[in-house]
């Protein structure tokens, strides 16, 4: 299956500061990628779906100004949480598309966010 | 997308073969099933997929009956490693992919 990695895995700051998260597919070029949110003991809910070269679609409830997407390259996308809040703590994955002709998504390792 | 429901958790011993099995009763002619699987602060990880009777990994079996309101995912001689949260996803074909994780099933596994 395909390679995705996230940097950093785990990551602690203060309320009120911007946190950048990053998702690499490094064994193939992705068009789309995906990024979720996990609580404690909860299932992954799905937060936006990353798109190569133009906006990002976010779900509903979810606050685009609060949770930036950048997707600038085929290997690359990118998560700030600005201005985050205790709230904002949780466990941040990404997800790719396995290839055009294929539904299969591979996730990334998960990045844990902790606001002080 | 077809709701899908599973038991909330599970318990076996090594060794033994589990069965844990996925309702989803509105599941769409292009709907296919998928089935992930979750370690604590990890990535959830593909297992298998399919749409209809039985596909076999190296990892796991997954049996679809012919109306495919259900699917069993069977893994063979479970280990305590395979102690973790195993996800059904109903996935519709072309359709943006779009997964939509429900609350999964935490199988634990005893020595």
């Amino acid at each position: 299956g395909a390679v995705v990695s996230q940097h950093p895995s785990r990551v602690i700051c203060k309320s009120g500061t911007s946190v950048k998260i990053e998702c690499r597919s490094l064994d193939f070029q992705a068009t789309t990628m995906f990024w979720y949110r996990q609580f404690p003991k909860q299932s992954l809910m799905l937060m936006a779906t990353s798109n190569e070269g133009s906006k990002a679609t976010y779900e509903q409830g979810v606050e685009k100004d609060k949770f930036l997407i950048n997707h600038a390259s085929l290997t690359l996308s990118t998560l700030t949480v600005t201005s985050a809040h205790p709230e904002d703590s949780s466990f941040y994955i990404c997800s790719v598309r396995a290839g055009v002709d294929t539904d299969t998504q591979y996730f990334g390792p998960g990045t844990r966010l902790t606001v002080l | 997308l077809a709701k899908t429901t599973q038991p909330i958790s599970m318990d076996s011993y090594e060794g033994q073969e589990v069965n844990i099995t996925c309702s989803h009763n509105n599941i769409a002619t292009n709907d296919y099933i998928t089935w992930y699987q979750q370690f604590p602060s990890q990535g959830p990880r593909f297992i298998i997929q399919g749409y209809k009777t039985k596909v076999t990994n190296e990892v796991a079996s997954l049996f679809i009956p012919a109306d495919r309101k259900s699917s069993t995912l069977s893994l063979p001689r479970v280990s305590l490693s395979d102690t973790a949260v195993y996800y059904c996803l109903v996935v519709r074909r072309n359709a943006g992919n779009m997964l939509t994780f429900g609350g999964g099933t935490r199988l634990m596994v005893k020595p």
